[in-house]
């Protein structure tokens, strides 16, 4: 266990929806990250987020959005849902914004049909 | 960003030391170089991460030559659970924006 949290486990929904995926990282950790996993594009780096603050972006699309909350959780927001945008996604945390050391969550299988 | 290039795949018989080199040829002055492991429908688990020389760990080694253009992650008398992918990261720690390239990883087949 890792001690970063994902919810929900699994999703499906159909084309056109918008879909809310979200991240506790672990106790203490400032920097939340979000992937995507697909079977044939790998593990892709969407977005950083440290202390509430976009620290960068990866190949995040322009209909898919995050924030961090004071808190420290994260919210992965996907709207106008595509049948490819079908996929594993992950969140992970690390102590600092550096991607030295990074915890992964157990992530979300995103199904859209 | 730091490309890396590491072998799609390997196979060993358990009780083996196994190698897997990554590639980085492009890496920069400030980056590090990390490994995961993944396991089916789970999300990576982080194993090791060095600079340069050698660095050491409960669960592995990490050997990085003088030039850092490549890195080699070896796992001591591997078994059965070992079978995973592993990837090999080279991250930008310039202290600005940092992006993350995971490569397709070495898909480590271990067998009896």
């Amino acid at each position: 266990d890792s001690g970063v949290t994902q919810t929900p486990k699994h999703l499906i929904t159909a084309t056109g929806q918008r879909v809310t995926l979200r991240c506790s990282p672990r106790s203490g950790d400032l920097s939340v990250y979000w992937y995507q996993q697909s079977l044939d594009q790998g593990l892709q780096f969407l977005i950083q987020y440290y202390n509430g603050e976009e620290r960068a972006k990866g190949n995040i699309l322009e209909r898919f959005s995050a924030q961090q909350f004071p808190d420290l959780h994260s919210e992965l927001n996907l709207s106008s849902l595509e049948l490819g945008d079908s996929a594993l996604y992950f969140c992970a945390s690390s102590v600092r914004w550096e991607n030295y050391e990074q915890y992964f969550g157990p992530g979300t299988r995103l199904t859209v049909t | 960003l730091a490309k890396t290039t590491q072998p799609i795949s390997m196979d060993s018989y358990e009780g083996q030391e196994v190698n897997i080199t990554c590639s980085h040829n492009n890496i920069a002055t400030n980056d590090y170089i990390t490994w995961y492991q993944q396991f089916p429908s789970q999300g990576p688990r982080f194993i090791i991460q060095g600079y340069k020389t050698k660095v050491t760990n409960e669960v592995a080694s990490l050997f990085i030559p003088a030039d850092r253009k490549s890195s080699t992650l070896s796992l001591p008398r591997v078994s059965l659970s070992d079978t995973a992918v592993y990837y090999c990261l080279v991250g930008d720690g310039t202290g600005t924006a940092s992006k993350l390239t995971f490569g397709t990883g070495t898909r480590l087949q271990v067998t009896l």
